[in-house]
């Protein structure tokens, strides 16, 4: 079965802390990965996909990068309003596959 | 503005029958690919499938956990979704939400606009 890893499962950083989330692919995905964030109680929210295009009206703090089995999404600088799950996610093909998640909170 | 509202959800017993909607407004609700994702407490959100736009043949594509009991269907003239579920078991509780693809592009399935959801109880 096709697996998304993500790591680490959780965080907690300090506002103004550079944070970066890596999800590691079963097999080779190429470009098509996408990253989400969900806020306490809110529905799932995309920020990037392709791996590094910002979704519209996501802050620049965000940013995305990788290819093929190994990616990488890094907030440079922590705010307390990026508290949440974010979650990676492969769309280079049905099935998409979440991988579980990485809860970031503030220190 | 893109609306995806869903409704539908309701308590179920195992083995039941029910189908979700989902009433699409502020775009050309034909162009694009439509996806239902679902939820359970405290879980990550889980693709459940897609339907493509008729213009690109209206194909559907199902996760291998509702393959054969699930399927989704759209009427583009009403602009709305459907998700008929049946055998329902109680690992399909959950909030069930219905997406819009970002883009027209063939292959861009990833899903900007996301419905609030609708809670769906299998439980006896």
């Amino acid at each position: 079965d096709f697996q998304m890893t993500q790591s680490p499962s959780s965080l907690s950083a300090s506002v103004g802390d550079r944070v970066t989330i890596t999800c590691r692919a079963s097999q080779d995905i190429s470009i098509f990965l996408a990253w989400y964030q969900q806020r306490p109680g809110t529905v799932p929210k995309l920020l990037i996909y392709g791996p590094s295009t910002l979704h519209s009206g996501v802050p620049s703090r965000f940013s995305g990068g990788g290819f093929g089995t190994d990616f990488t999404l890094t907030i440079s600088s922590l705010q307390p309003e990026d508290v949440g799950t974010y979650y990676c996610v492969k769309y280079n093909g049905p099935p998409l596959t979440f991988g579980g998640g990485t809860k970031v909170e503030i220190k | 503005e893109v609306r995806l509202v869903e409704s539908g959800g309701a308590l179920v017993q195992p083995g039941r029958s029910l189908t979700l909607s989902c009433t699409a407004s502020g775009f050309t609700f034909g162009d694009f690919v439509m996806s239902w994702f679902r939820q359970a407490p405290g879980k990550g959100p889980e693709w459940i499938g897609f339907i493509v736009s008729s213009a690109s043949g209206g194909t559907v594509e199902y996760a291998a956990s509702v393959r054969g009991r699930f399927s989704i269907s759209r009427d583009d003239s009403a602009a709305i979704a459907y998700l008929d579920m049946s055998n329902l078991k109680e690992e399909d509780s959950g909030m069930y939400y219905c997406t819009r693809a970002l883009g027209q592009q063939v292959g861009s399935w990833y899903f900007a606009y996301w419905g609030q959801g609708t809670r769906v109880t299998v439980s006896s």
